[in-house]
């Protein structure tokens, strides 16, 4: 496609079990991010994939977060052990040159943890 | 990266021009003014950015004030479908300083009614 694809577009979990999200970025593009938004909040940064650089994975909240960026395309974010906390609208973006405000977002995963 | 403030909420009639500020008082000089909105459900979305002159795009036109301490994002002839959350940022361009971290706070919501 020609936009930034998440899925699912939904997910409800029981607490503690373990989520994947999965993020296609534009083809093409060098860098991949993903934040996540709460319910009336702002952005909140997680992490950063840039080509074959090591992550920067400053952003995640816990050891409960993961990413994988295999062959430099197509990315999953894991949470496991879900927690209620972890309800949010997660967002992907992908960049072609690895500059944040050339990014573009995909429609994000809202995650309830129930 | 500077703080910003705007307005939580603002009306607007169809049709008409959507003025929407932002004060940014503690801007540096080598950071940029960036605007994006976020549709209710939709990642957010890029509409323009700045650093001291006016700017126009197909979507809205930014007017810097000439100290650049304050901004108005202008949306000429708003339609029902510019209902949403309206993200004033300021940062430095590219990935030095700011980093991959796109911080947003609460922004204005802009209702767009008939």
């Amino acid at each position: 496609g020609a936009g930034v694809s998440q899925s699912p577009s939904n997910k409800v979990t029981e607490k503690g079990k373990d989520v994947e999200l999965r993020c296609d970025p534009i083809s093409g593009h060098t860098a991949l991010y993903w934040y996540r938004q709460s319910l009336g909040q702002g952005l909140e940064f997680l992490i950063y994939f840039q080509g074959n650089s090591a992550p920067d994975k400053s952003g995640l909240p816990s050891d409960r977060f993961s990413a994988e960026r295999t062959g430099g395309s197509v990315s999953t974010l894991t949470i496991q052990r879900t927690q209620q906390e972890d309800s949010a609208v997660y967002l992907c973006a992908s960049s072609p040159r690895g500059i944040i405000t050339e990014a573009f977002f995909g429609q994000g995963t809202r995650l309830t943890v129930v | 990266d500077a703080k910003t403030t705007q307005p939580p909420s603002m009306d607007c009639a169809e049709g008409r021009a959507a003025n929407l500020p932002c004060n940014h008082s503690t801007i540096s000089g080598n950071e940029y003014v960036y605007w994006y909105r976020q549709i209710h459900s939709q990642g957010p979305q890029y509409i323009i950015h700045g650093l001291k002159n006016n700017e126009t795009n197909e979507m809205a036109s930014l007017i810097i004030t000439e100290d650049r301490k304050s901004s108005t994002l202008i949306l000429p002839h708003a339609t029902l479908r510019d209902t949403a959350v309206y993200y004033c940022i300021v940062r430095v361009w590219g990935l030095t300083g700011g980093g991959n971290k796109l911080t947003f706070g609460t922004g204005t919501q802009l209702k767009v009614e008939l």
